[in-house]
């Protein structure tokens, strides 16, 4: 079945540094999401990216779906105390039976 | 508070028990997944529902059912539990099918003893 792997597992990071986590699906993807998870919370819904080489923005951070739609990243630049979280990718191949695939998250350590 | 709720929070039970958790969609979506959370193995993927119908299946263990009601709430069934199923169970919903967006209720963290 469909796999989406996610790397780093970890990322210990100072505030003001910058962040970027990667998503590697098994196969092409009709889109893939991003989400959020704050400790003791659920994950909510960042973006979605559908095109072959979108480009996303939303204030600090930027998106990007790869050419090949195989492939994603998250880059948070200048993080802040706010960014602390989980951070998901979820691959969706289309067809339906699998449902969405998440990646097992980067999580974001942020050292004051 | 996105919308989507789900109940009990918690639920500590003993292992071969069988515990139902539920979940209540927001209004208007017609889409109800169900996963399962713990440390190692991340968000899994358990089932999904639309209008009442199953529509894509993941790794749910035969011991697990669900189903979706008319009035478009679910209920996931855990039955002769194992110590391995404690987790944080997660439900979500979207307007449609897989394509969309998701919205995760809080979650009921279940604990077997």
């Amino acid at each position: 079945g469909q796999q989406v792997m996610q790397i780093p597992q970890y990322q210990h990071v100072q505030e003001g540094e910058d962040f970027t986590t990667y998503c590697n699906s098994s196969t092409t993807l009709s889109n893939i999401q991003w989400y959020k998870q704050r400790p003791g919370g659920h994950p909510v819904f960042l973006i979605q990216l559908v095109k072959s080489g979108e480009v996303k923005k939303q204030k600090r951070l930027t998106f990007q779906f790869g050419e090949a739609k195989k492939n994603s990243s998250l880059h948070i630049t200048a993080t802040q105390t706010t960014d602390v979280g989980t951070y998901f990718c979820a691959g969706y191949s289309g067809g339906g039976a699998d449902g969405l695939t998440f990646g097992k998250g980067t999580h974001l350590i942020i050292q004051p | 508070d996105s919308g989507v709720t789900q109940t009990p929070k918690h639920l500590i039970t003993a292992t071969g028990q069988r515990v139902t958790l539920r979940c209540s969609p927001r209004s208007g979506d017609l889409s109800v997944y169900w996963y399962q959370q713990s440390l190692d193995q991340g968000l899994q993927f358990l089932i999904q529902y639309y209008n009442g119908e199953e529509r894509a299946k993941g790794n749910i263990l035969e011991r697990f059912s669900a189903q979706q009601f008319p009035d478009l709430h679910s209920e996931l069934n855990l039955s002769s539990l194992e110590l391995g199923d404690s987790a944080l169970y997660f439900c979500a919903s979207s307007v449609v099918g897989d394509s969309y967006e998701q919205y995760f209720g809080p979650g009921t963290r279940l604990t077997v003893t």
